[in-house]
């Protein structure tokens, strides 16, 4: 079957520093990641869409230049959090679909910013 | 504007009560819809979607939902709910390119 995964699971950053998570699809071609964020308000906020052979795009609000992503492959992306602050804390959710298939999604990356 | 509503942010119940979570979305082109769950403190938990055919989609623990074109919905139904089910419930639309949540509906069991 298909599957998500992301590592770290829960991870604890100084202020200022920065972390990086990664999704790794298992099962199927990932050929667009989504990465969102769960804020303690518990909505989710799309951070970015990586479909293969094209650009990034950044939804609003988040930037190439504070979530770097990285999607090489069909089966693995990463996204880093540089300079995390309090702000930056909550569940990041990596979502991966094959084409215009069903989106699957791994079990989050918590991140706590001391 | 593509959108999903989940006009109930909380619904308390007692357990053995029969329950419907609401969702409506707005969406021009086709899209699958579906409904994750979320207990505290964790990732989200798939249940169950709709792309095409039979209305009525049966999910994991009793969980149903049933697509209406006419009303743009997609409820989430359970007909005798169980403490364990408390949770936030989100609704989802996947479209071409994109994905929307809804801001998600806290259910309370009263056991």
């Amino acid at each position: 079957g298909a599957l998500v995964y992301q590592y770290p699971r829960r991870t604890i950053c100084k202020s200022g520093t920065s972390m990086r998570m990664e999704c790794q699809a298992v099962g199927f071609q990932a050929t667009s990641v989504a990465w969102y964020r769960q804020s303690p308000q518990k909505t989710f906020e799309l951070i970015a869409l990586s479909t293969v052979n094209s650009a990034i795009k950044y939804e609003q609000n988040f930037t190439q230049e504070k979530f770097p992503i990285s999607h090489p492959n069909l089966s693995f992306s990463s996204m880093t959090v540089l300079n995390a602050y309090l702000e930056d804390r909550g569940l990041y959710l990596c979502g991966a679909r094959e084409g215009f298939g069903e989106q699957y999604f791994g079990p989050g990356t918590r991140l706590t910013v001391l | 504007t593509q959108t999903v509503s989940q006009s109930d942010a909380h619904v308390t119940v007692f357990e053995g009560d029969s329950v419907e979570l609401r969702c409506n979305y707005s969406y021009g082109g086709s899209i699958y819809l579906s409904w994750y769950i979320q207990h505290h403190g964790r990732g989200l938990q798939f249940l169950l979607k709709y792309y095409s055919g039979n209305p009525v989609v049966q999910g994991v623990n009793g969980f149903e939902a049933e697509f209406s074109k006419s009303d743009s919905s997609f409820h989430l139904r359970k007909a005798s709910v169980h403490w364990s089910d408390s949770a936030v419930y989100f609704c989802a639309a996947t479209g071409y390119q994109n994905f929307y949540f809804g801001k998600g509906t806290s259910l309370t069991v009263i056991p």
